[in-house]
């Protein structure tokens, strides 16, 4: 599976938009873009998922480059419970495809 | 709401206790896997299950065993604890077909003395 990369952590303030990059520039054509998060002391939780549109869904929105070589998740207002460890994944579709989860991001949010 | 749900989410055990942790999930998954996530390493694949008694080895397999003996169910045995067992250990499980979205338990935080 294709290597991301991320920043080490961002902040922003409560009821702002949180934007969250990652850098995929290896990834293939068959290879989705997944994001989870973790909440401390938490399992990771899923967010969204896309192959090359943008996705929205109820807790944020997936935007992909047209090259497919980098993404954007958006929280469109961030709220104090959405500090945590954000992954940005790369991964094949198919049986069994485990997810590889990097360092991630640290957002924090404040008041 | 898919639901996965494992049995503590502290445990303290002694060396050379034999360990099991449960994971159970409502959704009718066919596909379960353990992690564990430590400091610095990220998620790492211990075992994973994508049927009924069928199981595949993941990244980092020794000194663990698994069963699943009903579809719901999968199990982490540490056969012999070790204190480099001492771990956050996750169960995640996922249906069929496409995209296999993981959905993950709360997670057993397991302290081997």
């Amino acid at each position: 599976d294709a290597k991301t990369t991320q920043p080490t952590s961002m902040d922003c303030a409560e009821g702002r938009a949180a934007n969250l990059p990652c850098n995929h520039s290896t990834i293939s054509g068959n290879e989705y873009v997944y994001w989870y998060r973790q909440i401390h002391s938490q399992g990771p939780q899923y967010i969204i998922h896309g192959l090359k549109n943008n996705e929205t869904n109820e807790m944020a929105s997936l935007i992909i480059t047209e090259d497919r070589k980098s993404s954007t998740l958006i929280l469109p207002h961030a709220t104090l419970r959405d500090t945590a460890v954000y992954y940005c994944i790369v991964r094949r579709t198919g049986a069994n495809s485990k997810l590889t989860f990097g360092k991630g991001i640290t957002l924090s949010v404040r008041p | 709401d898919v639901k996965v749900t494992q049995s503590s989410r502290y445990l303290v055990k002694r060396t050379g206790e034999k360990v099991f942790l449960e994971c159970v999930q409502d959704m009718d998954h066919e596909n379960m896997f353990w992690y564990r996530q430590d400091p610095g390493l990220g998620l790492r694949l211990i075992y994973f299950s994508y049927d009924v008694k069928m199981k595949e080895k993941g990244d980092i397999p020794e000194g663990y065993s698994v069963s699943r003996e009903k579809k719901e169910r999968f199990s982490l045995i540490l056969e012999s604890a070790s204190t480099n067992q001492t771990s956050m250990y996750l169960c995640a499980s996922s249906g069929t077909p496409v995209l296999e979205t993981q959905y993950f338990g709360p997670g057993t935080r397991l302290l081997v003395l």
